[in-house]
Parts: structure tokens; C-alpha cells; sequence
């Protein structure tokens, strides 16, 4: 049964630093890793999707890694703004076409 | 081109009654996915429809249910409510619901069961 773990659960830093958040996942038999953000109050908004023969994916200040063997991804945050604060989830699409979720990291950034 | 629309945003029900949730996907999203958010569980997947047809299911009791019209627009039924059904539930819309696509979330209906 896949398993989605993510850490730090919460994490606060000041703004302007660069962050790393961690997801790691127990069968390596994904289709594809997503991570999501969700504000307070409101629906998810998808941020970056790697498909499984990916290494990584950029969009703008975020980056996310994917390694299938050792069951990890992390996303990077560059320059960190107030803005970014949310709850970052992440979750793979297994074999069975089914997102299966990590439970967030809650992210503050201090202005 | 519109989002994904949840209808209601909010609701509150007694225990025992029935609720059927409505999603309209994005236009041209075929395959429309609900989730139920706690704070306990976290997201779980309920199920998934693709032309009008469930092509996956999580595992959630019987009481909950779904369906998708011609239009790809997906309704969710929970009956007999129970207090443990209190809880955020998404749905999700993407072109084919394949392990290539994005999935585009609704803002969730609120659900309170008293």
C-alpha cells in the first residue's frame, strides 16, 4: 500500500530565504509526483507535475526534484516571500490512478 | 476559461439525512475526481469518472456515491450521514485523468454534520 510522508510538518523561516521541503513515498511504481499549495479557507492549486521518467521540473522560484528509486522529492523555494506561506502537499499517482496524498508541510514565512 | 465550480460552497446537515454535492469541471476536462479532506485523515480519494463512467474508487463506505452526466459535470451523494462525514470535499477535473495530466481543483464544499 503506497505511503506519502512528508517533513518538516511545519516550517517557519524569514523572508528571503531559500527552503527545501521533503516528500518521500513508499512503492516506486508512480505514474507521476505532484505538489500542490492550499491556502487557508480554499481549494488546492497545482504547482509542479513530474512525470516518472523526470528528473525535475521548474516553474519560476520552485523547483521539484523526483528520485523513483530511493522514493523521494523535494521542492525547493528560492527567495522566499510572504506570499508563499500556505500548506505545500504532495502526492503520487500510483498504479492504481489514484493521487495518494502526504498530509502538508504548513509553511510561514516571516516578513 | 472558467475554473472548476463546486456547488454549495457550504452546507449544514443533521445526522441521518442525505447530501449530494455538485462539481462542473473546466470545459473539455473529461474525467472529474472527488477527494475528501479532514483533519484527521488528511485527503483521501474517493473516486474517479471519465465519460460518464466511475473508473476508480477509494475505499469509502456505500453511502457514498457519484455520478457524471454528458456534460462531464459529477454529483456526489453521501447518505444516512454520520458525524465523521464532516469534512472538505474537492473535486478535481482533468483532459483524461492519465498519469499526464494536471488535475485542477474546485474551492471544496464545506460540509458540517450535526
Amino acid at each position: 500500500k503506497q505511503e506519502v510522508t512528508q517533513i518538516p510538518a511545519a516550517l517557519s523561516v524569514p523572508e528571503g530565504e531559500n527552503l527545501v521541503l521533503n516528500c518521500s513515498f513508499t512503492d516506486s511504481a508512480i505514474y507521476n509526483l505532484q505538489w500542490f499549495r492550499q491556502d487557508p479557507g480554499k481549494g488546492l492549486t497545482s504547482l509542479l507535475l513530474i512525470q516518472s521518467s523526470q528528473r525535475e521540473q521548474t516553474s519560476g522560484r520552485l523547483n521539484a526534484s523526483l528520485d523513483k528509486s530511493s522514493g523521494r522529492s523535494t521542492l525547493y523555494i528560492a527567495a522566499s516571500q510572504p506570499g508563499d506561506s500556505a500548506t505545500y502537499l504532495c502526492a503520487v499517482y500510483d498504479s492504481n490512478y489514484q493521487l495518494i496524498w502526504g498530509a502538508g508541510t504548513k509553511l510561514i514565512i516571516k516578513p | 476559461k472558467a475554473g472548476v465550480t463546486q456547488t454549495p460552497r457550504y452546507l449544514i446537515k443533521t445526522r441521518g439525512q442525505q447530501v449530494t454535492l455538485s462539481c462542473s469541471p473546466i470545459s473539455g476536462h473529461r474525467s472529474v475526481s472527488w477527494y475528501q479532506q479532514t483533519p484527521g485523515q488528511g485527503l483521501q480519494f474517493l473516486f474517479e469518472y471519465f465519460s460518464e463512467t466511475q473508473r476508480n474508487k477509494g475505499n469509502f463506505p456505500g453511502r457514498f456515491s457519484g455520478r457524471q452526466f454528458s456534460n462531464s459535470r459529477s454529483e456526489m451523494n453521501v447518505s444516512t450521514l454520520e458525524l465523521g462525514d464532516s469534512a472538505l470535499y474537492l473535486c478535481a477535473s482533468s483532459l483524461a485523468g492519465t498519469g499526464t495530466d494536471t488535475q485542477y481543483f474546485g474551492p471544496g464544499t464545506r460540509l458540517t454534520v450535526l
